[in-house]
């Protein structure tokens, strides 16, 4: 199964600060079609999953433009410009491009 | 709107059987490809399994924990899909949710696997 490791796994901020999430597989995420199949999620406590972002870069209907993703191969980023008291919860990244699908160990975003 | 709304769920003892569902909603759900997810408690995100549009095949993927143990199937006349599982083990505490696209979830489902 291919790994997804993220970092830092704690990820303590100040309002209107930025912050960045890292996610490493263990082997590419291309695609036969060359597509890369790389997404990222947020949970609050309590909800299900969101998805954030999709296919490395594309930002889902109604999240904020403060998020951004970015990555190629085996290294992804998320990153969030200015981090709002909203932002709190759990960040995974997700891939889709290998069954079964996996997803990183998740990341606790906190304000400090 | 898109919706998945779950049932089934509950406390069942080491080597039992619960069947879950889920509603599909808003969307042409026999075209569609949908997961199962579970989380432990405390725990991240794991892929269960997947089942397949029947036009791509109809077929199911499971991940290792379970494969053997749980099956996915779909009625597409009720746009639901069910996870069946059987021989359950005290590991397979945890919330379920079914999923669309990764981009729509189900509320999630609680299962409790204990003696």
């Amino acid at each position: 199964d291919v790994v997804m490791t993220q970092s830092p796994l704690s990820l303590p901020v100040t309002f209107g600060q930025p912050a960045s999430i890292s996610c490493r597989s263990s082997q590419s995420l291309v695609s036969s079609d060359g597509t890369t199949y790389l997404n990222w999620f947020q949970q609050r406590p309590g909800q299900s999953p969101r998805r954030l972002i999709y296919k490395v870069s594309n930002r889902d209907s109604g999240v904020p433009d403060r998020f951004s993703g970015s990555g190629s191969g085996t290294d992804f980023t998320l990153k969030i410009s200015r981090v709002e008291a909203e932002d709190v919860g759990v960040y995974y990244c997700m891939q889709a491009t290998h069954w079964p699908y996996t997803f990183g160990q998740g990341t606790k975003l906190e304000i400090k | 709107e898109v919706q998945l709304v779950q049932s089934g769920g509950g406390l069942v003892k080491p080597g039992g059987s619960l069947r879950l569902s889920c509603a599909a909603s808003g969307f042409t759900f026999s075209n569609a490809w949908v997961n199962w997810v579970r989380q432990a408690p405390g725990k991240g995100l794991e892929c269960v399994g997947r089942i397949k549009s029947k036009t791509d095949g109809g077929t199911t993927d499971y991940a290792a924990p379970v494969k053997g143990r749980f099956t996915i199937s779909r009625d597409d006349s009720k746009n639901t899909l069910y996870l069946q599982m059987n021989s359950l083990k005290t590991e397979d505490t945890a919330v379920y949710y079914c999923t669309y696209y990764t981009l729509y979830w189900g509320q999630g489902t609680v299962v409790t696997v204990s003696s």
